[in-house]
């Protein structure tokens, strides 16, 4: 059974950085594009960031080129979302899988004075 | 990058068939195909169809997928209370690099 457990999330001011992580199970990991996908409150899914099976390749939405920075270790099966510059309306539940596996219950990132 | 374009809402009644559409064009929906989520109030989105239109295990045989060019539906048969929450389509384009998703559509069972 594939398994994802976000964690990470928290309250943090405008302008400081988190680094979200995700530990996973049941799949080849070694194998996976990796996505994040954010969910702003009230609001649709929106697409963060995505990597290939080994690292070398990395995908942004433009709102978050330079200051998101999407990573993996694969002897861990564990991704990572690096954020810095953190906006208000980046307030929101951050998800980690992909659209080809599932995806985690999500991590609550406030972004907030 | 824009997104795929999904009807906000759609209304049908118990026991009935609703079909919601997702069109997006040629880069995404038309030749990578696009999947199917299902997101309850509070819960993480779940996968009813993957990009080949094909059900992962688990998932009612009530609902099925289907692709036409630029635009994939995903149909719901004999419409039950549970169906009634939010359904978003997301496509992989391969000329901008990046997930689309839709704005999601809303159903409601009468």
């Amino acid at each position: 059974e594939v398994q994802l457990v976000d964690s990470g999330g928290g309250l943090v001011q405008p302008g400081g950085s988190l680094r979200l992580s995700c530990a996973t199970s049941g799949f080849i990991f070694t194998n996976s594009w990796m996505t994040w996908v954010r969910q702003a409150p009230g609001k649709g899914l929106q697409w963060v960031a995505s990597i290939n099976p080994d690292g070398s390749d990395k995908y942004y939405v433009d709102s978050v080129k330079g200051r998101f920075t999407i990573s993996r270790d694969n002897a861990k099966n564990s991704l990572y979302l690096q954020m810095k510059g953190l906006r208000v309306e980046e307030t929101a539940v951050y998800y980690c899988g992909d659209n080809d596996l599932g995806w985690g219950q999500g991590t609550l990132v406030t972004v907030s004075s | 990058q824009a997104g795929l374009t999904q009807p906000p809402s759609v209304s049908k009644g118990l026991g009935q068939t609703a079909t919601l559409t997702c069109t997006g064009n040629s880069n995404n929906v038309g030749n990578q195909g696009a999947v199917w989520l299902q997101q309850n109030q509070g819960h993480p989105p779940k996968i009813l169809s993957d990009r080949d239109n094909n059900r992962p295990s688990g998932i009612s045989e009530r609902v099925s997928a289907s692709r036409s060019g630029n635009t994939v539906s995903l149909t719901i048969t004999g419409l039950q209370p549970e169906d009634e929450t939010d359904y978003y389509c997301s496509a992989w384009d391969t000329n901008i690099g990046a997930w689309l998703f839709g704005g999601g559509t809303r159903l409601t069972v009468l």
